[in-house]
């Protein structure tokens, strides 16, 4: 079992609607949890980060953390063509290290 | 703030020959930086961890005398390739976690260096 794991897609979402990306991972202790986003030829840019159970929220976008089901999702709200990109979900390790998920390729349709 | 630059942005060298590529945090310290490469349509792999006046942690796998870490700066680490090989094409991206902020655990990227081995 990988420590994250992520559909790989591709996810396809009309423009306007609501993109929803879904990570899970093995490990019951960790704390910390990052959203990249990553467009094709570059590097990752962090879009959310998340440490406790709920919601958190930062404009079209939406974190959402279970720790007793062990996922984490991303929400894109009102998604735009600009959004397609792979996006990728992180667990900090101790000593600082992240432990990437394979990534989600979003695509969003005009 | 926070930027993190990488030197070169791409290479290609031929078979047998060493690169070294360069990451420097522009406008804060950084205490650790981390190596990553990422091939294509595959996740970044996580290298090794350069420590800032010691030695670099390397992942299972990676062979730590053909991809040599050198962190001798708060601002700079390098990653050298030596006897490139074809197969060790690839996207190669540094971050870096500022020095002294305990409770973020955000690492910045750089642009990334594309390497091609002929």
């Amino acid at each position: 079992q990988k420590e994250v794991e992520q559909n790989s897609g591709p996810l396809s979402v009309p423009e306007g609607a609501i993109a929803s990306l879904n990570c899970t991972y093995s490990d019951r202790g960790s704390q910390s949890f990052f959203w990249y986003r990553q467009y094709s030829g570059k590097s990752p840019e962090l879009i959310m980060f998340i440490y406790s159970n709920g919601d958190k929220e930062d404009g079209r976008f939406t974190a959402q953390l279970n720790k007793a089901s062990q996922y984490v999702s991303l929400l894109i709200r009102d998604s735009q063509p600009s959004d397609s990109a792979t996006y990728l979900c992180a667990v900090k390790r101790s000593n600082y290290q992240l432990i990437w998920g394979a990534g989600t390729k979003l695509i969003i349709k005009p | 703030g926070a930027v993190v630059s990488q030197h070169p942005s791409w290479v290609i060298c031929k078979s047998g020959t060493s690169v070294k590529i360069e990451c420097r945090s522009l406008d804060f310290q950084a205490t650790t930086m981390f190596w990553y490469r990422q091939f294509p349509k595959q996740s970044l792999m996580l290298m090794a961890t350069s420590n800032e006046g010691s030695k670099a942690t390397y992942e299972q796998g990676v062979e730590k005398d053909k991809f040599l870490i050198n962190h001798a700066s708060l601002t700079l680490s390098t990653l050298t390739v030596t006897s490139a090989h074809p197969e060790d094409s690839s996207f190669y991206i540094c971050s870096a976690r500022e020095s002294g902020r305990v409770l973020t655990y955000e690492q910045y990227f750089g642009p990334g260096t594309r390497l091609t081995v002929t």
